[in-house]
């Protein structure tokens, strides 16, 4: 089974300001990677797939980047609306598809 | 516009089995171009992918959960169902439904269901 990280658990930011968000893969996974938005009460929300592909209708101030198993999710200037918990997902390797611990962005 | 919906009793005793169904509008499950999963999340933690199923009923589950959980598929409905038996509090989660792609190496999950809270308890 892939193991998922990421990293911080928890990130404080102040509106406007960006913010950078890892995942780890215990193994590559390639580019097979998804990023996910959860904000409180409801179900995630695709973000990004093929680690650095925006899904339809994400704003371009999301970006995903990363290969193997090190990733990285931006959020270039951080609104008010994107104060929430981040998920990654792998599916190069499965089953199981597995997601990271999740990070949640809070304002600072 | 797809949507998923999923249903089910909210409260399941100890030892019994958990029953859901997830109704898919907007897209068939029958076209064969996606598989369609269930994942669950306990309060406050994080996701875990419980299984995907096909259209022609082929199944792929999480090996944590090994032998107690059955997904199937109700084409003539456009449904999918998850059974889990033998449930402990642990088991007490929100479960969603999602949409996978059945293309290799594209296995991302959107659209999402909204989700269901069950919990186990006496």
């Amino acid at each position: 089974e892939i193991v998922m990280t990421q990293s911080p658990v928890t990130l404080s930011v102040s509106p406007g300001e960006r913010a950078a968000l890892s995942c780890r893969a215990s193994q590559s996974v390639g580019t097979s990677l998804a990023w996910y938005q959860q904000k409180h009460g409801q179900a995630p929300r695709l973000l990004i797939y093929g680690a650095s592909t925006r899904a339809t209708g994400i704003p371009a101030r999301f970006s995903g980047s990363g290969s193997g198993t090190e990733f990285t999710l931006t959020i270039s200037s951080l609104q008010s609306e994107d104060f929430a918990v981040y998920y990654c997902q792998q599916y190069n390797n499965w089953p199981p598809l597995t997601f990271g611990g999740g990070t949640k962005v809070e304002i600072k | 516009q797809l949507q998923l919906q999923e249903s089910g009793p909210g409260l399941v005793k100890p030892s019994e089995t958990l029953s859901l169904t997830c109704t898919v509008s907007g897209d068939s499950i029958s076209s064969g171009d996606h598989y369609w999963g269930w994942i669950r999340q306990p309060p406050g933690k994080g996701l875990e992918w419980i299984g995907s199923v096909y259209y022609n009923g082929n199944t792929y589950n999480n090996p944590s959960l090994k032998s107690r959980v059955t997904i199937s598929v109700d084409t003539s409905k456009n449904q999918f169902s998850l059974e889990m038996s033998s449930v402990t509090a642990a088991d007490t989660a929100v479960y969603y439904c999602a949409r996978q792609s059945v293309i290799p190496r594209a296995d991302w999950f959107d659209p999402w269901g909204q989700g269901t809270l069950v919990t186990v308890s006496s």
